[in-house]
């Protein structure tokens, strides 16, 4: 658990709100990546970035912004959000982004939106 | 639209038996194929690995994959309590190399 770090580990937040959720990878790792976890659900893939550049964006709603100032440290800035955006966010990385390479992922943070 | 299909359980195993989980998949491209184990309110933690067809074993766990009939499972031998969890199948195809996931199965050990 400690190659992955994600704070805060739980967020409770209002509707009009702006909060950023932070994650840094110590495993020398090249690719980093956004994932939202709701219950019942397969695991979201939301933003992928490959040395620091952005490689997908699945269709993912605006009031989500990612930024990865480098390959270490991944952010997620989030704003005017809706009660269905409460869920699990869980950021992974991955020595790259190829076929074979697996995904190590963080303890997630907890999001409630009211 | 590339899936992945688990039965979403839950399975409920012995103690001391073999737990079979299995996962199907739909595109023919798939290349790599993992095994997660989430406990609940916990993150995926990564079991397995297999990228050729047969059998992969390490320790009580061995993945299983056919590509032919486009399914993976994992088997786990001398099932203990600990075991219970969520188990998430995940494939990655050969067009993106992003993971696909399925919904998981929850296994539950009974002592």
């Amino acid at each position: 658990e400690t190659g992955v770090t994600q704070t805060p580990r739980h967020l409770v937040m209002g509707m009009t709100n702006k909060k950023s959720l932070k994650c840094e990878q110590h495993l020398g790792h090249n690719a980093m990546y956004w994932y939202k976890q709701s219950a019942k659900k397969p695991l979201e893939l939301m933003f992928v970035y490959n040395f620091k550049e952005q490689t997908e964006n699945n269709s993912v709603p605006s009031r989500f912004s990612p930024e990865c100032p480098n390959s270490s440290h991944l952010f997620l800035h989030l704003h005017t959000l809706q009660p269905e955006d409460s869920a699990l966010y869980l950021c992974a990385s991955s020595q790259g982004e190829t076929a074979y390479n697996e995904q190590f992922f963080g303890p997630g943070t907890r999001l409630t939106v009211l | 639209q590339k899936e992945v299909e688990q039965n979403s359980g839950p399975l409920s195993v012995p103690e001391g038996a073999i737990a079979s989980l299995n996962c199907t998949y739909s595109d023919r491209g798939s290349q790599s194929f993992f095994w997660y184990r989430q406990y609940s309110g916990k993150s995926p933690e990564l079991i397995m690995f297999i990228y050729s067809n047969g059998d992969k074993e390490d320790g009580r766990f061995t993945a299983q994959l056919n590509k032919a009939s486009q399914y993976v499972s994992l088997l786990i031998r001398d099932s203990q309590p600990s075991d219970s969890a969520t188990y998430l199948c995940a494939v990655k195809t050969d067009s993106n190399y992003q993971l696909i996931w399925g919904a998981g199965t929850k296994l539950i050990i009974k002592p």
